[in-house]
């Protein structure tokens, strides 16, 4: 069993949408989750991080992590083409511990 | 202005050859990262120093070897280049002692591209 697994898509949604990315993780332990966004060619950069169970909402993006199923989900509310990117979640079990990055998925959002 | 920088972007080396890539943050970040991105995207931790101290260093070749001359910055040098080290490289930092919102959230460099002919 993978560590970090995610949906690799590519995962298409109309714009305006809402787009929902899942990631599911190995280590009961992790502590730490986060969602990254990676544009082509560029470096990944930090969209949300969730320590606790339940919703985090930041603008148009909520994370939500279930800790008891392992699993952690990025949902996109009112998408836009500029969205269109790859999504990495990552794990860490504690903070001197390695992030664990799953394969991300990709995102395109059609106008 | 950039919070972590990297040097150089691209290189393009010959099998064989010694090569380095140096990484600053002016974050006053604690811990610093080196991360191998290949050809399908796979983002896979190198190496992690805190407070210049080696505290992650995978199953990576004892080609590579990372050096950290102070905590804003960590250099990673690579001897006798082959064909599979071509990637992109980033370098990550973060503050893991504390205990803001946002500890441990890692902030990249904007990659080196190396390609090994």
């Amino acid at each position: 069993q993978k560590e970090v697994e995610q949906n690799s898509g590519p995962l298409s949604v109309p714009e305006g949408a809402i787009a929902s990315l899942n990631c599911t993780y190995s280590d009961r332990g992790s502590q730490s989750f986060f969602w990254y966004r990676q544009y082509s060619g560029k470096s990944p950069e930090l969209i949300m991080s969730i320590y606790s169970n339940g919703d985090k909402e930041d603008g148009r993006f909520t994370a939500q992590l279930n800790k008891a199923s392992q699993y952690v989900s990025l949902l996109i509310r009112d998408s836009q083409p500029s969205d269109s990117a790859t999504y990495l979640c990552a794990v860490m079990k504690t903070s001197y511990d390695k992030v664990i990055f799953g394969p991300g998925t990709s995102l395109s959002v059609i106008p | 202005d950039t919070a972590v920088s990297q040097t150089p972007k691209y290189l393009v080396t010959q099998m064989g050859n010694d090569k380095s890539i140096k990484c600053e943050q002016n974050l006053g970040h604690d811990t610093m990262y080196w991360y191998k991105q290949d050809s399908k995207k796979f983002l896979k931790i190198m190496f992690s120093y805190n407070n210049k101290e080696l505290i992650i260093n995978e199953t990576v070749p004892n080609r590579f070897s990372p050096k950290s001359p102070d905590k804003a910055h960590l250099n990673l040098h690579i001897n006798s280049l082959e064909l599979g080290d071509s990637a992109v490289y980033f370098c990550a930092s973060c503050n893991l002692a504390g205990r803001s919102s946002s500890y441990n959230e890692q902030f990249f460099g904007p990659g080196t591209r190396l390609t090994v002919l």
